[in-house]
């Protein structure tokens, strides 16, 4: 059965100062890991997909990097308004299952002024 | 692009009482439909998913049910509300092909009291 699970579960930051968050992961052949931002109230906003060791990818002020057995999602120089709840989510192999996802429970990043 | 449709945002129901959520896609034809639940502190527990009409997989054994009666329309439903049925329901369906994220809905945030 695939598995995540992230940390820390809450992150308090200063405006500017840069943190990472993880995402480990246990899953039978990884077809890809995806990570999502979820504002109270809302549906999860796709936010990248990766799929093998050693790949990486970048958006404004956020990087997502991926090796055998975890993620991270660095957050550089981060504003008020990256505060939201990072979700982390694995696709395994295993045929059948509609492609189904399997999520974590999701970092809390609150970012002050 | 794809839309996701779900309505209504909120609804508080009595214990014992019957449930209908329902979500609509537009943008795209046969689409992947999956029903997450989000219950605080949790992540994601995926309830259903569905890869055609009437053609509906099961997740987690509980006191809900869905239908798929149109090629874009994935409904949500309960005879009987229990108490543990409240959480934050969303529907969500595969985005193209290869590196798919899901695209979500807005949510229905649902408390039985």
């Amino acid at each position: 059965e695939d598995q995540v699970t992230q940390s820390p579960e809450a992150l308090r930051l200063q405006e500017g100062e840069s943190s990472s968050l993880n995402c480990s992961y246990t899953v039978s052949g990884l077809r890809g890991l995806f990570w999502y931002r979820q504002d109270p109230g809302k549906g999860p906003e796709f936010l990248f997909t990766l799929y093998s060791a050693g790949e990486e990818k970048e958006k404004e002020r956020l990087k997502a990097t991926l090796t055998k057995k975890e993620s991270f999602l660095h957050i550089t120089a981060p504003k008020p308004e990256d505060s939201a709840t990072y979700l982390c989510a694995v696709q395994g192999g295993v045929t059948g299952g509609g492609n189904k996802l399997t999520f974590g429970t999701g970092t809390q990043l609150k970012v002050e002024l | 692009s794809q839309t996701i449709h779900q309505w209504p945002a909120t609804l508080v129901q009595p214990v014992g009482s019957p449930l209908s959520l329902e979500c609509t896609v537009e943008g795209t034809s046969n689409p992947n439909l999956y029903w997450y639940r989000q219950a605080a502190g949790r992540g994601l527990q995926l309830l259903f998913y569905s890869v055609g009409i009437g053609q509906i997989s099961s997740e987690v054994p509980q006191n809900l049910s869905a239908s798929r009666p149109q090629d874009r329309q994935f409904i949500l439903s309960s005879k009987k509300l229990l108490l543990s049925d409240s959480g934050f329901y969303l529907c969500a369906t595969k985005t193209g092909t290869r590196g798919y994220g899901y695209t979500f809905g807005s949510g229905t945030r649902l408390t039985v009291v």
